[in-house]
């Protein structure tokens, strides 16, 4: 298995709502990184897990909350979010942290839209 | 601080011709990765080459090339042949080889691929 998976493709949620991204990878890699694309911009690092223990918190607000429940597993709870924060997020992972000479393997992403 | 630029938001090119994504980079460090991703509109970002800046020799792979530059901080992309499934925004990216965890993209270029 060579891919990251993210669940659910689209989300679309209120601004009092919680919901909860899902990312997903079977590679064995030790690092999952938590990125933010606005339409046409490059992706924006915000979280960094390095054997599912958080190594970088790009100075993201509290609505967004990480958890790394395992080596295979990358959650990202939301909760309170503001229009602006519609985004495509994308979930990585390297097999060390600082992709290194390899690379990341992205998934797809998950489309937000808040309302 | 490292930045790295791509100077040629759009570009578009005749299927089966050649054509070349510039890139440019400015970084104090001495040993670092450049890395080219694309990200076709399924949105997932595929690792399309990568060089270590320590080897002189450009990397290749099949249709794709890079034309390392290192004294003058240039780090293009040659695509020859190109085909539609090459459609699609491709990031320049640099990341330090001291493990700082962090990318550093360009800000892309728009690439079309007409029949």
């Amino acid at each position: 298995d060579t891919e990251v998976t993210q669940t659910p493709k689209h989300l679309v949620m209120g601004m009092t709502n919680k919901k909860s991204l899902k990312c997903e990878q079977h590679m064995g890699h030790r690092a999952m990184y938590w990125y933010k694309q606005k339409a046409k911009k490059p992706p924006e690092l915000m979280f960094v897990y390095s054997y599912e223990k958080l190594s970088i918190n790009e100075s993201v607000p509290s609505r967004f909350s990480p958890e790394c429940p395992n080596s295979s597993l990358l959650n990202l709870h939301l909760h309170a979010l503001q229009p602006e924060d519609s985004a495509l997020y994308l979930c990585a992972s390297s097999q060390a942290a600082g992709a290194g000479y390899n690379g990341y393997t992205f998934g797809s992403g998950t489309r937000l839209t808040v309302v | 601080a490292q930045t790295v630029t791509q100077s040629q938001p759009e570009m578009s090119v005749q299927e089966a011709e050649t054509v070349t994504l510039s890139c440019t980079y400015d970084t104090s460090e001495n040993n670092y990765y450049l890395f080219w991703y694309k990200q076709p509109p399924s949105r997932q970002m595929i690792l399309v080459i990568r060089q270590e800046a320590y080897k002189q020799q450009n990397a290749t792979e099949n249709r794709f090339s890079v034309n390392f530059q290192k004294a003058a901080k240039s780090f293009s992309l040659k695509i020859s042949d190109s085909q539609l499934g090459d459609t699609a925004m491709y990031f320049c990216a640099s990341e330090s080889a001291s493990g700082t965890y962090k990318y550093i993209f360009g800000t892309g270029t728009r690439l079309k691929v007409l029949a």
